[in-house]
């Protein structure tokens, strides 16, 4: 596989599920990116990490856990979601050069909690 | 504080026809990127194109061209000749070089481009 993939690719789960997504980029990229898009608002950027270590957590609640084991791999860890945490949520990934690169995205997760 | 306004939320454009997506940012640092993400509804940002602060030319990419205007903070998309395919939202992105928050991406509420046959 080339790019970014993610998945899955749909998701639908209650308040009290635990759920993971997953991203994986096969660019040899080394910072990776979450991303939440709820209808109506500008991309919001939640977790940065570089060469596996967060670099930024954007105030995002606790519910949502990251955790990159490596430069390859992404997750996103749900848990006790709330229904305005239902949209779309994008992975990225941006290889070591900060001044030249370009962020590549996958095809994202479609998240609906009930 | 760093910005990306797309004053579009809409635009309609005939197929075969020309379309300008406007984008205006504003950053007091010397140096950054300007990006254009396209989204259908399939949900993916694709990278369309990329202008870096100190690029002399304004980047093109096949049908995309981007018109940077350095003084007045500009950096509107050019669709030549657009196609059915093209009706997508469309993003302005401004990645910052320095500072805590460098390599991060800025992005505008995007433009709804609809294309008639």
């Amino acid at each position: 596989e080339t790019g970014v993939t993610q998945t899955p690719r749909h998701l639908v789960m209650g308040m009290t599920n635990k759920k993971s997504l997953k991203c994986e980029q096969h660019l040899g990229h080394n910072a990776m990116y979450w991303y939440k898009q709820s209808a109506k608002k500008p991309l919001e950027l939640m977790f940065v990490y570089n060469f596996k270590e967060q670099t930024e957590n954007n105030s995002v609640p606790s519910r949502f856990s990251p955790e990159c084991p490596n430069s390859s791999h992404l997750f996103l860890h749900l848990h006790t979601l709330q229904p305005e945490d239902s949209a779309l949520y994008l992975c990225a990934s941006r290889g070591a050069a900060v001044s030249s690169e370009t962020q590549y995205f996958g095809p994202g997760t479609r998240l609906l909690v009930l | 504080a760093q910005k990306i306004t797309q004053t579009q939320p809409g635009m309609f454009v005939q197929e075969k026809e020309a379309v300008t997506l406007d984008c205006t940012y504003d950053t007091s640092d010397p140096s950054y990127g300007l990006f254009w993400y396209k989204q259908p509804s399939s949900g993916e940002m694709i990278f369309l194109i990329y202008q870096g602060s100190y690029d002399q030319q304004n980047a093109t990419e096949g049908r995309y061209s981007l018109n940077f205007q350095k003084a007045r903070k500009s950096a509107n998309l050019v669709i030549s000749a657009s196609q059915l395919g093209d009706s997508a939202m469309y993003f302005c992105a401004m990645r910052m070089n320095y500072g805590g928050s460098q390599g991060n991406l800025i992005f505008g509420k995007g433009t709804k481009l609809s294309v008639k046959p």
